[in-house]
């Protein structure tokens, strides 16, 4: 199966600062989706990105298919920021649509 | 709340009853999706549904657990004779079909005693 592999695993800002989290892929792929999952466990979809670069707010991410990796960028971080990011691809077929999850960047953002 | 809905959200059984999931999928969804998050782990796949059909199974355990997404009604992910083991977040997420993104719901936390 595909392998996902995020870095870094930890990470600790301090209000303000900008921070990029990476996640490398195995094989070609036509799903990408990055999540946050807060302090209470809840997953918030930040992008549907299989492709391309996308913006929202003080997020952005950038996907390049060919080489297999994306990144997440993150300005001016806050507090409200902290708990892990996950990616996860996907090969859609019809008969197979599931995401393999990476084991997650943890962040860490400090006053 | 048009977004994935899963039920109940904390779950605890003693090892050996049964446990039931259940998710209903964002309005005109009609895949489903169920995974396992254990303690400090990502998340799992576990098995892939569209209305009356269980597409892909892979990722379930062979024994124990069953899921079923029926005509009427939420997706069901049943666990029997619980053990410790199964203890972990599990969480459902829908889609409007293959090539979209997933959504997910806020997961069932489930403690076995």
């Amino acid at each position: 199966g595909i392998q996902v592999e995020q870095s870094p695993p930890d990470l600790i800002l301090q209000e303000g600062a900008n921070s990029t989290l990476r996640c490398n892929f195995s094989d070609s792929v036509n799903n990408l989706q990055w999540f946050h999952q807060n302090p209470w466990g809840q997953l918030i979809n930040l992008f549907y990105i299989p492709s391309g670069t996308k913006q929202n707010g003080r997020l952005s991410a950038t996907t390049v298919a060919t080489e297999r990796y994306s990144l997440l960028y993150i300005s001016s971080s806050q507090t409200t920021d902290s708990g892990v990011y996950f990616c996860a691809v996907g090969r859609d077929t019809g008969t197979a649509s599931k995401l393999t999850f990476g084991t997650g960047t943890r962040l860490q953002v400090t006053l | 709340n048009a977004g994935v809905m899963q039920n109940p959200r904390h779950l605890v059984r003693r090892r050996g009853q049964e446990a039931r999931l259940r998710c209903s999928p964002m309005k005109g969804h009609s895949h489903v999706y169920w995974y396992r998050q254990l303690p400090e782990e990502g998340l799992k796949f576990m098995v892939y549904l569209q209305k009356e059909n269980i597409i892909d199974e892979s990722g379930m355990p062979k024994e124990r657990f069953s899921a079923e997404f029926p005509k009427e009604g939420p997706s069901i992910l049943r666990i029997q004779q619980v053990v410790r083991g199964d203890s972990a977040a599990y969480f459902c997420a829908s889609s409007l079909g293959t090539g979209q993104p997933q959504h997910f719901g806020d997961g069932t936390r489930l403690s076995i005693l």
